[in-house]
Order: structure tokens, then sequence, then C-alpha cells
């Protein structure tokens, strides 16, 4: 069966100190990795898609990386407005239905 | 360019009432998704729609919830006979292009509770 867990279930972070988070899968016949942002109250928020391994993406104080079986979201030197829920989701089979993890919750404090 | 929209984002309804949720997808997204995101879970995939066809329901219970996205207008989650168990957030999500190699936009959600 198709499962993407993500660890830890909940970060807490000082201001500027780096971490990561894990989305590992077990998805046959991965077409995309994707990560998200979720804030509270709110829709998820596309931050980064990945499709083979080795690719890394970045976007300011994240980047994110694929190996075969995993994922990475490194968070560097983060601020309090980092503060969300990340969710990994897998894409499979041929048109798109996204296998979602069940999130990190990130708060980082100043 | 306008994102997603949902709308109502906040329904109540007694148990036994239906619900309508209404998404809009991004100008030029013809690929609709809808998922659900019951309190400590992840989001959970129900059905996806292009216009006038429903490709895959396989997540969408088999009572009570039907989905729909017509020619004109807005894609439909209609749940009828509303149970406490249906309490929760749904989204939706659109894609220009309906492959699992290709991102989803969500909406905001709308928010379901069920007295």
């Amino acid at each position: 069966e198709d499962q993407v867990t993500q660890s830890p279930e909940a970060l807490r972070l000082q201001e500027g100190e780096s971490s990561s988070l894990n989305c590992s899968y077990t998805v046959s016949g991965l077409r995309g990795l994707f990560w998200y942002r979720q804030d509270p109250g709110k829709g998820p928020e596309f931050l980064f898609t990945l499709y083979s391994a080795g690719e890394e993406k970045e976007k300011e104080r994240l980047k994110a990386t694929l190996t075969k079986k995993e994922s990475f979201l490194h968070i560097t030197a983060p601020k309090p407005e980092d503060s969300a829920t990340y969710l990994c989701a897998g894409g499979t089979d041929s048109w798109g239905k996204f296998q979602f993890g069940a999130g990190t919750q990130v708060v980082v404090t100043p | 360019n306008a994102g997603v929209m949902q709308n109502p984002r906040h329904l109540v309804r007694r148990r036994g009432q239906e619900a309508r949720l209404r998404c809009s997808p991004m100008k030029g997204h013809s690929h609709v998704y809808w998922y659900r995101q019951l309190p400590e879970e992840g989001l959970k995939f129900m059905v996806y729609l292009q216009k006038e066809n429903i490709i895959d329901e396989s997540g969408m219970p088999k009572e009570r919830f039907s989905a729909e996205f017509p020619k004109e207008g807005p894609s439909i989650l209609r749940i009828q006979q509303v149970v406490r168990g249906d309490s929760a957030a749904y989204f939706c999500a659109s894609s220009p292009r309906g492959l699992a190699d290709y991102e989803q936009y969500f909406g905001p959600g709308t928010r379901l509770t069920v007295t």
C-alpha cells in the first residue's frame, strides 16, 4: 500500500536554529514529490516539486532534497514567520492522485 | 491571476441537512481535485474531475457524497444527510494538467461543522 510518512510530528526551534524535516515514501511509480506549507485555517501553499533522486530545490531559507526513499526539507536559520505545518505528498498514478503525509508542525520562537 | 476560490469558508449544518461546497479553479485550470482534512489527520483525496467528467472518485464515500464540475460554473461537492463525522475541512485544488508530476494549487478550504 502506498504510504507517505513524515517525521517528526512536531518541531520547536529557536530562531536561527537550523533543522531538517523528513518525508519517507513507499509509493510505487512515484511521479513527483511535492512540499507544501499550511498555515492555521488556510489551504496548503505550494513550495517545491522534486522529480528524481539527487534533485535539490531552494527557496529563501528552505531547501528540499530527494533520495530514492525519502525527501528532506531543510530549514536554515529559521525565523518566526517560518512557523507552519509542512506537508509532503507523492504524486502517483498517471493523472495526479496525491498521497499526503500527516505533516510536521514547526514552531519557531524568537 | 486569482487563486482557487472556495465558498462558503465556514458552513454549519444540522444532522440530516445537505451541504453544498463550491470551488472555482484558477483561470486556465480544467482539472479539479477535492480533499478532506480531519482534525489531526492529513489530507485525504476524495475525487478528481475534469469539465463535465468525473475521472476518479475512489476516495469519496459511496453514499451521500457526490461531485460535479459542469461546463459552466464552479465545481460542487454535495453531501446529503450530513452526520457529525462529516465535520472537517474540505479543500479544492486545481491544476492546468491532470498529471502526477504537476503541482496542484489549493483553495482556502470550507470548514464544515455538523451540529
